[in-house]
């Protein structure tokens, strides 16, 4: 099956400032690599994601980049907010069990 | 749209006793999922099921029942609950199960659970 690592597990910026998340995966048969975050008392909820036919994609503030032949994607968050505190999971096809499979998470803590 | 409704919100169970989470989707989705949340190990798949009658073992099955009779409903039995079972408990569920697939997951809020 796949395998998903996440890094950090922890990360506080200062507001404005970039965070950036990397995780890695083991199947290079993975094509689809969406991002979650998770705001507190609240499940886990889609907020981008990218096939491997592209390298990088953006959505406002926030953007993901993948490189295949290194079996690793990155989130990127620009100008972060207060409300961008939240635990942010990477995740990846388990092809085997049609599921996903989910990094271990990233706290990411915005101070004002 | 509720989307993924999960009950209860909470719940304390003694060692032992057995429960039912309940999960219901409105949103007409094939696949549906059961995972469970641990600090610092993410959310691990305990089962799904792709369709009205059809199963599966995620990666931490032992200890947990599911059955999938309608397409709505997609409840997670605790047969006889157990201290390590302590954890938050999310429902998912999703439009297309396929392999590798474009695979949206849509989350309940969650049931956190507490086995004394």
């Amino acid at each position: 099956g796949e395998n998903v690592e996440q890094h950090p597990s922890t990360l506080s910026v200062q507001e404005g400032d970039s965070a950036v998340i990397k995780c890695t995966y083991s199947d290079s048969a993975s094509n689809y690599f969406p991002w979650y975050k998770q705001e507190l008392g609240k499940g886990p909820q889609l907020i981008i994601d990218i096939r491997s036919n592209v390298g990088e994609k953006k959505d406002q503030r926030i953007a993901v980049t993948l490189n295949k032949t290194a079996k690793h994607f990155s989130l990127h968050i620009t100008e972060t907010q207060p409300e961008d505190s939240a635990v942010y999971f990477c995740a990846a096809p388990d092809t085997g069990r049609r599921a996903l499979t989910f990094g271990s998470g990233t706290r990411l803590q915005v101070q004002p | 749209n509720a989307g993924v409704t999960q009950t209860p919100k909470f719940q304390v169970l003694k060692t032992g006793q057995s429960m039912t989470l309940q999960c219901a989707q409105d949103m007409n989705h094939e696949y549906m999922s059961w995972y469970r949340q641990d600090p610092g190990m993410g959310l691990r798949l305990i089962h799904y099921s792709v369709g009205a009658g059809i199963t599966d073992q995620g990666e931490v099955p032992n200890g947990y029942n599911v059955s999938r009779s309608t397409t709505e409903d997609f409840p997670l039995r605790l047969l006889s609950a157990a201290p390590s079972q302590t954890s938050v408990y999310f429902c998912a569920s999703s439009y297309s199960p396929n392999r590798g697939a474009k695979n949206i997951q849509y989350f309940g809020a969650g049931t956190r659970l507490s086995v004394l």
